[in-house]
């Protein structure tokens, strides 16, 4: 059974203090792995979305990795504002062309000043 | 921007009546959409796969007859609870993609529905 977990599930951090959010998952075939941070009573927001093995984004002060068994979002001296549920989610390469999502439950992040 | 419009945000409803969220696609066309549902601290549950001029596509465990889903056009699809109960309170939230089947999920600022 396919399965993505997120750890930690909470994660507290002074402002300037870089860490990394973990995502390892168990897929049949992964066609693309994204990233979405979530604020509170909102819907996901699309952050990055990585398809192969040793391949790397970025987008300000975040960073996601991906190897073969899980994804890394490195948070490079956070502030306030970063703070929020960041979720991983992966999608199985199975032929099927609804292309549905397999979502772990995240990690909430808190920057505090 | 947002590519995904959501309505309502919130909506507080007495048990057993219905309840209607409306999802569209904002300059883009959607003819497949899906709605998922978030218990707190939980992931998003995909409830099923809404089909532009056919049958939605439910997972298991999602009752069909309990949670309609029609999407009548390429840019609105619609999910009524029916005879709501209070354990159907959650926040139900819908999404489209824009490009093909690799590109990611756009989601709309999802529903808070409770059911008093």
């Amino acid at each position: 059974e396919d399965q993505v977990t997120q750890s930690p599930e909470a994660l507290r951090l002074q402002e300037g203090e870089s860490s990394s959010l973990n995502c390892s998952y168990t897929v049949s075939g992964l066609r693309g792995l994204f990233w979405y941070r979530q604020d509170p009573g909102k819907g996901p927001e699309f952050l990055f979305t990585l398809y192969s093995a040793g391949e790397e984004k970025e987008k300000e002060r975040l960073k996601a990795t991906l190897t073969k068994k899980e994804s890394f979002l490195h948070i490079t001296a956070p502030k306030p504002e970063d703070s929020a549920t960041y979720l991983c989610a992966v999608q199985a390469n199975r032929g099927s062309t609804l292309g549905r999502l397999y979502f772990g439950r995240g990690t909430q992040l808190t920057v505090w000043p | 921007g947002a590519v995904v419009s959501q309505h309502p945000s919130w909506v507080i409803c007495k048990s057993g009546t219905s309840v209607k969220i409306e999802c569209r696609s904002l300059d883009f066309q959607a003819t497949t959409m899906f709605w998922y549902r978030q218990f707190p601290k939980q992931s998003l549950m995909l409830m099923a796969t809404s089909n532009e001029g056919s049958k939605a596509t439910y997972e298991q465990g999602v009752e069909k007859d309990k949670f309609l889903i029609n999407h009548a056009s390429l840019t609105l699809s619609t999910l009524t609870v029916t005879s709501a109960h209070p354990e159907d309170s959650s926040f139900y939230i819908c999404s489209a993609r824009v490009g093909g089947v690799e590109s990611p999920l756009h989601f709309g600022n999802g529903t808070r529905l409770t059911v008093t």
